[in-house]
Protein backbone atom coordinates (compact mmCIF):
# COMPACT_ATOMS: atom_id res chain seq x y z
CA UNK A 1 0.00 0.00 0.00
CA UNK A 2 1.00 3.73 -0.05
CA UNK A 3 2.24 4.03 -3.40
CA UNK A 4 2.89 7.33 -4.87
CA UNK A 5 2.77 7.70 -9.50
CA UNK A 6 4.78 10.10 -11.11
CA UNK A 7 4.21 10.63 -14.44
CA UNK A 8 6.48 10.78 -16.67
CA UNK A 9 9.49 9.66 -15.50
CA UNK A 10 11.57 11.96 -17.81
CA UNK A 11 10.93 14.71 -20.39
CA UNK A 12 12.96 16.86 -22.54
CA UNK A 13 11.40 20.28 -23.75
CA UNK A 14 13.14 23.44 -25.64
CA UNK A 15 13.39 26.54 -24.03
CA UNK A 16 10.65 28.35 -23.48
CA UNK A 17 7.71 25.37 -23.52
CA UNK A 18 6.02 24.75 -20.51
CA UNK A 19 5.89 21.20 -19.29
CA UNK A 20 3.50 19.47 -16.84
CA UNK A 21 4.26 16.64 -14.63
CA UNK A 22 1.72 14.55 -12.67
CA UNK A 23 1.80 12.57 -8.83
CA UNK A 24 -0.62 10.50 -7.88
CA UNK A 25 -1.35 8.19 -4.83
CA UNK A 26 -2.60 5.33 -6.07
CA UNK A 27 -4.24 3.03 -3.15
CA UNK A 28 -5.33 6.04 -0.52
CA UNK A 29 -6.50 9.52 -0.49
CA UNK A 30 -3.40 12.19 -0.23
CA UNK A 31 -4.49 15.64 1.71
CA UNK A 32 -1.21 17.02 1.18
CA UNK A 33 1.17 16.71 -1.50
CA UNK A 34 5.16 17.91 -1.72
CA UNK A 35 7.24 18.96 -4.60
CA UNK A 36 10.38 18.74 -4.09
CA UNK A 37 13.24 19.96 -6.50
CA UNK A 38 16.78 18.01 -6.39
CA UNK A 39 19.85 19.40 -8.36
CA UNK A 40 22.15 16.29 -9.45
CA UNK A 41 24.47 15.89 -6.29
CA UNK A 42 22.40 17.87 -3.81
CA UNK A 43 19.91 17.49 -1.18
CA UNK A 44 15.99 17.29 -1.60
CA UNK A 45 14.62 21.09 -1.37
CA UNK A 46 10.65 21.78 -0.39
CA UNK A 47 9.28 23.56 -3.32
CA UNK A 48 5.94 24.00 -2.03
CA UNK A 49 2.92 22.33 -0.23
CA UNK A 50 -0.67 21.77 -1.49
CA UNK A 51 -3.58 20.73 -0.01
CA UNK A 52 -6.42 19.46 -2.20
CA UNK A 53 -8.68 22.01 -2.81
CA UNK A 54 -6.98 25.16 -1.79
CA UNK A 55 -3.94 26.96 -2.84
CA UNK A 56 -0.78 25.43 -2.71
CA UNK A 57 2.03 27.24 -0.13
CA UNK A 58 5.63 27.90 -2.10
CA UNK A 59 8.85 27.80 0.09
CA UNK A 60 10.49 31.28 0.49
CA UNK A 61 12.46 31.69 -3.48
CA UNK A 62 10.41 29.60 -5.30
CA UNK A 63 8.51 31.72 -7.55
CA UNK A 64 4.72 30.51 -8.02
CA UNK A 65 4.10 31.97 -11.57
CA UNK A 66 6.85 29.69 -12.33
CA UNK A 67 5.92 26.56 -10.89
CA UNK A 68 2.49 26.02 -10.94
CA UNK A 69 0.90 23.36 -8.49
CA UNK A 70 -2.64 22.24 -8.75
CA UNK A 71 -4.02 19.58 -5.79
CA UNK A 72 -7.80 19.25 -8.07
CA UNK A 73 -8.12 15.92 -5.80
CA UNK A 74 -7.18 13.81 -3.58
CA UNK A 75 -4.90 11.36 -5.41
CA UNK A 76 -3.68 13.59 -8.04
CA UNK A 77 -1.68 16.72 -7.71
CA UNK A 78 0.03 18.38 -10.79
CA UNK A 79 3.61 20.64 -11.11
CA UNK A 80 3.41 22.96 -14.35
CA UNK A 81 7.23 24.67 -15.45
CA UNK A 82 5.85 27.16 -17.44
CA UNK A 83 8.59 28.55 -19.75
CA UNK A 84 10.84 26.74 -18.69
CA UNK A 85 14.62 27.33 -19.24
CA UNK A 86 18.03 24.99 -19.12
CA UNK A 87 18.23 25.86 -15.06
CA UNK A 88 15.30 24.36 -14.70
CA UNK A 89 16.28 20.85 -15.47
CA UNK A 90 16.47 19.00 -12.02
CA UNK A 91 15.24 16.02 -10.52
CA UNK A 92 11.39 16.58 -9.41
CA UNK A 93 10.27 14.08 -6.80
CA UNK A 94 6.66 14.66 -5.41
CA UNK A 95 5.16 12.85 -1.98
CA UNK A 96 1.97 12.55 -0.83
CA UNK A 97 0.76 12.28 3.00
CA UNK A 98 -2.96 10.78 3.85
CA UNK A 99 -4.51 7.44 4.43
CA UNK A 100 -3.87 5.84 7.73
CA UNK A 101 -0.55 7.18 8.87
CA UNK A 102 -1.21 10.70 8.11
CA UNK A 103 2.12 11.49 9.46
CA UNK A 104 4.24 9.49 7.24
CA UNK A 105 5.39 10.80 3.15
CA UNK A 106 5.07 8.80 0.67
CA UNK A 107 7.60 9.62 -2.04
CA UNK A 108 7.08 9.22 -6.15
CA UNK A 109 9.57 7.87 -8.20
CA UNK A 110 10.77 10.98 -9.52
CA UNK A 111 10.56 12.55 -12.60
CA UNK A 112 13.85 14.00 -14.85
CA UNK A 113 13.31 17.84 -16.58
CA UNK A 114 15.92 18.56 -18.85
CA UNK A 115 15.59 21.52 -20.62
CA UNK A 116 17.70 22.29 -23.97
CA UNK B 1 14.61 28.10 10.81
CA UNK B 2 15.15 24.57 11.14
CA UNK B 3 18.75 23.92 9.97
CA UNK B 4 20.33 19.86 9.40
CA UNK B 5 23.61 18.91 8.98
CA UNK B 6 24.77 15.61 7.84
CA UNK B 7 28.44 14.38 8.11
CA UNK B 8 30.49 13.30 6.16
CA UNK B 9 29.03 14.26 2.92
CA UNK B 10 31.10 11.23 1.38
CA UNK B 11 32.24 8.00 2.89
CA UNK B 12 34.25 5.38 0.97
CA UNK B 13 34.16 2.25 2.85
CA UNK B 14 35.72 -0.98 2.78
CA UNK B 15 33.42 -4.14 3.20
CA UNK B 16 33.27 -5.77 6.30
CA UNK B 17 33.96 -2.55 8.13
CA UNK B 18 31.77 -0.38 10.19
CA UNK B 19 31.37 3.52 9.87
CA UNK B 20 28.91 6.01 11.43
CA UNK B 21 26.79 8.80 9.53
CA UNK B 22 26.02 11.70 11.98
CA UNK B 23 22.84 13.79 11.52
CA UNK B 24 22.67 17.11 13.47
CA UNK B 25 19.89 19.11 13.63
CA UNK B 26 19.02 22.54 15.36
CA UNK B 27 15.57 23.24 16.75
CA UNK B 28 13.48 20.53 18.26
CA UNK B 29 11.73 18.31 16.30
CA UNK B 30 8.95 15.55 16.56
CA UNK B 31 10.33 12.94 14.29
CA UNK B 32 13.34 12.24 12.20
CA UNK B 33 13.76 10.39 9.01
CA UNK B 34 16.40 8.15 7.62
CA UNK B 35 16.16 7.60 3.72
CA UNK B 36 18.50 5.60 1.02
CA UNK B 37 18.71 6.50 -2.58
CA UNK B 38 20.37 5.03 -5.79
CA UNK B 39 21.26 7.04 -8.37
CA UNK B 40 18.56 8.23 -10.71
CA UNK B 41 16.06 6.84 -8.12
CA UNK B 42 13.86 8.35 -5.36
CA UNK B 43 13.64 7.95 -1.90
CA UNK B 44 13.40 4.74 -0.01
CA UNK B 45 12.46 4.80 3.22
CA UNK B 46 14.74 3.20 5.88
CA UNK B 47 13.85 4.33 9.58
CA UNK B 48 11.43 6.76 11.53
CA UNK B 49 12.39 7.43 14.81
CA UNK B 50 9.82 9.43 16.98
CA UNK B 51 11.54 10.00 20.94
CA UNK B 52 14.79 10.70 22.31
CA UNK B 53 16.89 7.50 22.56
CA UNK B 54 14.70 5.57 20.00
CA UNK B 55 16.88 2.89 18.19
CA UNK B 56 15.84 1.02 15.42
CA UNK B 57 17.71 -1.69 13.04
CA UNK B 58 17.19 -3.49 9.88
CA UNK B 59 20.06 -5.52 8.56
CA UNK B 60 23.30 -3.92 9.10
CA UNK B 61 21.71 -0.65 9.50
CA UNK B 62 21.23 0.97 12.59
CA UNK B 63 19.55 4.17 13.63
CA UNK B 64 19.64 6.11 16.79
CA UNK B 65 18.09 9.50 18.33
CA UNK B 66 19.14 11.87 20.78
CA UNK B 67 16.68 14.31 20.95
CA UNK B 68 18.83 16.55 24.01
CA UNK B 69 21.27 16.88 21.32
CA UNK B 70 19.77 17.26 18.57
CA UNK B 71 21.64 14.38 16.52
CA UNK B 72 21.06 11.34 15.19
CA UNK B 73 23.22 8.18 13.83
CA UNK B 74 22.77 5.54 11.06
CA UNK B 75 25.67 3.29 11.91
CA UNK B 76 26.61 0.58 8.99
CA UNK B 77 27.96 -2.91 10.54
CA UNK B 78 30.25 -4.70 8.61
CA UNK B 79 29.56 -2.82 5.10
CA UNK B 80 28.83 -4.87 2.04
CA UNK B 81 29.03 -3.37 -1.89
CA UNK B 82 24.93 -3.53 -1.51
CA UNK B 83 24.78 -0.73 0.59
CA UNK B 84 26.58 2.02 -1.62
CA UNK B 85 24.25 4.44 -1.90
CA UNK B 86 23.63 8.26 -1.06
CA UNK B 87 21.94 8.31 2.79
CA UNK B 88 19.71 11.43 4.05
CA UNK B 89 18.00 12.47 7.35
CA UNK B 90 15.20 14.58 7.49
CA UNK B 91 14.05 16.03 10.35
CA UNK B 92 9.84 16.88 11.01
CA UNK B 93 8.87 19.49 12.14
CA UNK B 94 5.58 19.91 13.74
CA UNK B 95 5.19 23.85 12.94
CA UNK B 96 4.79 24.18 9.20
CA UNK B 97 4.37 20.27 9.11
CA UNK B 98 6.72 19.46 6.82
CA UNK B 99 10.41 17.89 6.30
CA UNK B 100 13.82 19.49 6.04
CA UNK B 101 16.29 17.43 4.66
CA UNK B 102 20.45 17.07 5.43
CA UNK B 103 22.75 17.43 2.29
CA UNK B 104 23.17 13.73 1.96
CA UNK B 105 26.38 11.63 2.70
CA UNK B 106 27.58 9.35 -0.36
CA UNK B 107 28.57 6.04 0.34
CA UNK B 108 30.56 3.88 -1.22
CA UNK B 109 31.34 0.47 -0.07
CA UNK B 110 34.80 -1.04 -1.58
CA UNK B 111 35.37 -4.49 -2.14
Amino acid sequence: GAVVSQHPSWVICKSGTSVKIECRSLDFQATTMFWYRQFPKQSLMLMATSNEGSKATYEQGVEKDKFLINHASLTLSTLTVTSAHPEDSSFYICSARGGISTDTQYFGPGTRLTVL
Amino acid sequence: ELKVEQNPLFLSMQEGKNYTIYCNYSTTSDRLYWYRQDPGKSLESLFVLLSNGAVKQEGRLMASLDTKARLSTLHITAAVHDLSATYFCAVHKAAGNKLTFGGGTRVLVKP
